[in-house]
């Protein structure tokens, strides 16, 4: 079965500042996209980035960019000069290509981004 | 183009009871998702819809319960309410390639006394 792990519950980054969320999978599927969601407190879930398992770039969005290792199963998030409006949960996603139908998240972190 | 509608927005139920709820999908999208989120659990998948069939089932009993429509609007059901039922239920739905993310709509809380 699929896992993602986010390993910071939560994270504070200073306002202007660049900060990164980990992210790391398990999946024994050659073919899987991973994405990443923001959710503020107001409770919907907003995507932001996508990263298929065969794209040799790393995908960027933005003030968002993601950190893909492949090797080492990580898809970190990065966000650039952070912005008061950042802070909120964001989650890390799988959809192996074995399983289409199927998107699994991580416990998420939460961000607090400090003025 | 609209965004993934779900209704009510808030919901009281009492243990034992039963609740529906509902969620309309970006229009041309197939498919459809559900997923309970509870600070304990975290985001887990409760089924997936695509053309009115199941595709697939998260480990959830068997009183939660779906299905979705001709017009790809689906509901999810949750017989003989509990206490741990309680939880914001999230529908997202999505276009068929593979690459395609999830659209959530606002989500449903659902309190259970």
């Amino acid at each position: 079965a699929q896992k993602i792990t986010q390993t910071q519950p939560g994270m504070f980054v200073q306002e202007k500042e660049a900060v990164t969320l980990d992210c790391t999978y398990d999946t024994s599927d050659q073919s899987y996209g991973l994405f990443w969601y923001k959710q503020p407190s107001s409770g919907e879930m907003i995507f932001l980035i996508y990263q298929g398992s065969y794209d040799e770039q790393n995908a960027t969005e933005g003030r968002y960019s993601l950190n893909f290792q492949k090797a080492r199963k990580s898809a970190n998030l990065v966000i650039s000069a952070s912005q008061l409006g950042d802070s909120a949960m964001y989650f890390c996603a799988m959809r192996e290509a074995q399983n289409n139908n199927d998107m699994r998240f991580g416990a998420g972190t939460r961000l607090t981004v400090k003025p | 183009k609209a965004g993934v509608t779900q209704t009510p927005r808030y919901l009281i139920k009492t243990r034992g009871q039963q609740v529906t709820l509902s969620c309309s999908p970006i229009s041309g999208h197939r498919s459809v998702s559900w997923y309970q989120q509870t600070p304990g659990q975290g985001l887990q998948f409760l089924f997936e819809y695509f053309s009115e069939t199941q595709r697939n089932k998260g480990n959830f009993p068997g009183r939660f319960s779906g299905r979705q429509f001709s017009n790809s609007r689906s509901e999810m059901n949750v017989s003989t309410l509990e206490l741990g039922d309680s939880a914001l239920y999230l529908c997202a739905s999505r276009a068929g390639w593979e690459a395609s993310p999830l659209h959530f709509g606002n989500g449903t809380r659902l309190t259970v006394t």
